[in-house]
Formats: C-alpha cells, sequence, structure tokens
C-alpha cells in the first residue's frame, strides 16, 4: 500500500544545476500537488493538477515547471537552481470531490542547493 | 496568499496534560481538515469537518466545527511522548478555487515524558 511516493528523498545541488523530483501515486485520484515547506512558513503550493493532461500554477510557481505524465506521476523540475529554492518538497494527491479536500501526502524531497 | 491563523505558535507541556489550539479565518469555510506532521514526515490527515458545530473525536483527539463557520478547534487529551509534531489546520475556500487548499502555519508541539 504504497500511497504516494516521491523520488528522491534527498538531493544536494549546486546553484545553476537542475533536476526533476518524482511523483507517483497510486489511489487513482485526480489532482495531484507540490508544496514547499520552509521553516516557519508552513506549507507553499507551488503547482497543482487537477487532472490528467491540466496543471496550474499556486502560490509560488517561479523557478519551477510541471509535468502531469498520466493519472498516476506528477513531477516538478528546477531548470536553474538556486539557494532561495533549498527546501523540502512534498508531493500529495487528493481524494474525495467537492469540497472534502482531503489530501495524502508523500514522505517529502529534501533539496539543498549550494 | 490567504492563511488560516493557528495559535498557539508552539507549545510545551508535559505528558499527561491536555491541549487546545485554534485556527481562525476572516472569511467562512465548508471544510476544516486537521493534519500532523511526525519530524521528518509528510503531513498525515486527522480529523475533517464537514458542518458548522460539528465535534469529531478521533482517539485522544476531539475538533470541533466552529459555529461561524470561521474557525475550528483541536484538543488532545492526556498527551503522550508520540504527540509530537506540527498541527496544522487547513481548508478549502468557499469562494474560488476548491481544489486548493488554505493552511494555517501550524501549532508546533513539544511533550515532555
Amino acid at each position: 500500500n504504497a500511497g504516494v511516493t516521491q523520488t528522491p528523498k534527498f538531493q544536494v545541488l549546486k546553484t545553476g544545476q537542475s533536476m526533476t523530483l518524482q511523483c507517483a501515486q497510486d489511489m487513482n485520484h485526480n489532482s495531484m500537488y507540490w508544496y514547499r515547506q520552509d521553516p516557519g512558513m508552513g506549507l507553499r503550493l507551488i503547482y497543482y493538477s487537477a487532472s490528467e493532461g491540466t496543471t496550474d500554477k499556486g502560490e509560488v510557481p517561479n523557478g519551477y515547471n510541471v509535468s502531469r505524465l498520466n493519472k498516476r506521476e506528477f513531477s516538478l523540475r528546477l531548470e536553474s537552481a538556486a539557494p532561495s529554492q533549498t527546501s523540502v518538497y512534498f508531493c500529495a494527491s487528493l481524494t474525495g470531490t467537492g469540497n472534502t479536500g482531503e489530501l495524502f501526502f508523500g514522505e517529502g524531497s529534501r533539496l539543498t542547493v549550494l | 496568499g490567504q492563511q488560516l491563523n493557528q495559535s498557539p505558535q508552539s507549545m510545551f507541556i508535559q505528558e499527561g496534560e491536555d491541549v487546545s489550539m485554534n485556527c481562525t479565518s476572516s472569511s467562512i469555510f465548508n471544510t476544516w481538515l486537521w493534519y500532523k506532521q511526525d519530524p521528518g514526515e509528510g503531513p498525515v490527515l486527522l480529523i475533517a469537518l464537514y458542518k458548522a458545530g460539528e465535534l469529531t473525536s478521533n482517539g485522544r483527539l476531539t475538533a470541533q466545527f466552529g459555529i461561524t463557520r470561521k474557525d475550528s478547534f483541536l484538543n488532545i487529551s492526556a498527551s503522550i511522548p508520540s504527540d509530537v509534531g506540527i498541527y496544522f489546520c487547513a481548508g478549502p475556500p468557499v469562494a474560488g478555487n476548491n481544489r486548493k487548499l488554505i493552511w494555517g502555519l501550524g501549532t508546533s508541539l513539544a511533550v515532555n515524558p
């Protein structure tokens, strides 16, 4: 019963390098999300995908791109990493319809940009 | 962006004590969600509330959906060391995109055995 799986769990990058965070869910959910978590800032939405084939910006999209590869997979790409992108990144998928909004989260990907 | 106001920001209590925390908003919500994040993990849903005035329990946890629909409360009774973590409230906005949850900044709980 995997739920939401994120890879990698840890990554260190140099400024300017690129990388992709992978996320997959096996719960047949339509909506998927990428959040970042920084101390004292709570969870901030980067991008989300309401359904396969659609993506929308969240609160802090600058410096990121996403791809909803299929219903299961939603990836987050940093094209040119900056130290300000050092953070813990969480992928989540949404169950329910309407106002239920029950998110299931992955374990997080801890990214450090030097 | 819009946020929910959670208080207190942090708590340090003795094992066995009861804990109360709350979440308020200037706008109404139709759903209130309470999540817990253990250290090094992703948040996990504890309790979901869907009706104003609703009181829901999950073991030692009890949450209430405020009658004004602008607040919610979470109580933990007889705290134990594994209650340590960050507790977040969240909810989909009534107006606007209900696929995008609004989040509080969290209440960090430490329990002294």
